[in-house]
């Protein structure tokens, strides 16, 4: 079965630095999302992603952050400059179509837990 | 804005109970879209089911069972039966149809389900 995968499954970084969390979404889905879950807290919805430019952005996602295809199977989000609450572990989504009334699900793959210290 | 609330944090219940998950959801579209997730304790996100606002049948897939019910705001998830291995926190989300497309979920902060053997 297609799934979404993520590398790598845990970053450890400094304070202050800059890191990139990668995703292969499904290989046949338009549709890219980046969502964050503070330990023990719910599910945030962070950007979507289609056709090499941002659909969607929350609050959450200000200049710090930033998305990226670079080429035809990875989409990356990257972190400026991180800040110890941004640990938390970042899920990539995918869908086929972007309008949940065409009877697509997003998928998530296992996440990345960020810890930054 | 929309806003879903899980008001159970916990629950516990001892295997073969039947137990109800509950999910109260704010909109002010008339079109949306409610989900279910699970995430195991490996802490995956897992898609469980997608309900269209217009579409109030209620759903049973094997032992589990969903409740929609538009007059009271309200989307539960029934367990039947319950086994050690649906211990999970389950999360509740919904999106609006901006109309956009690649609209983000809006989750709630998920029931840890708890089965005792």
């Amino acid at each position: 079965e297609p799934e979404v995968t993520q590398t790598p499954s845990h970053q450890v970084t400094q304070m202050g630095q800059e890191v990139i969390l990668r995703c292969v979404p499904i290989s046949n889905h338009l549709y890219f999302y980046w969502y964050r879950q503070i330990l023990g807290q719910k599910v945030e919805f962070l950007v979507s992603f289609y056709n090499n430019e941002i659909s969607e952005k929350s609050e959450i996602f200000d200049d710090q952050f930033s998305v990226e295809r670079p080429d035809g199977s990875n989409f990356t989000l990257k972190i400026r400059s991180t800040k110890l609450e941004d640990s938390a572990m970042y899920f990539c989504a995918s869908s086929e179509a972007g309008r949940w009334g065409l009877n697509t699900e997003a998928f998530f793959g296992q996440g990345t837990r960020l810890t930054v210290v | 804005a929309q806003k879903v609330t899980q008001a159970q944090t916990e629950i516990s219940v001892v295997e073969k109970e039947d137990v109800t998950l509950d999910c109260v959801y704010e909109t002010r579209d008339t079109t949306y879209y409610l989900f279910w997730y699970k995430q195991p304790p490996s802490g995956e996100l897992v898609f469980l089911i997608r309900r269209n606002s217009f579409d109030e049948q209620n759903e049973i897939s094997g032992r589990y069972s969903w409740n929609f019910q538009k007059s009271t705001s309200s989307f539960n998830f029934t367990i039947t039966a319950s086994q050690v291995v649906d211990s999970a926190v389950y999360f509740c989300a919904l999106s609006e149809d901006s109309g956009g497309g690649a609209d983000g979920l809006t989750f709630g902060k998920g029931t840890h389900l708890i089965i005792q053997p």
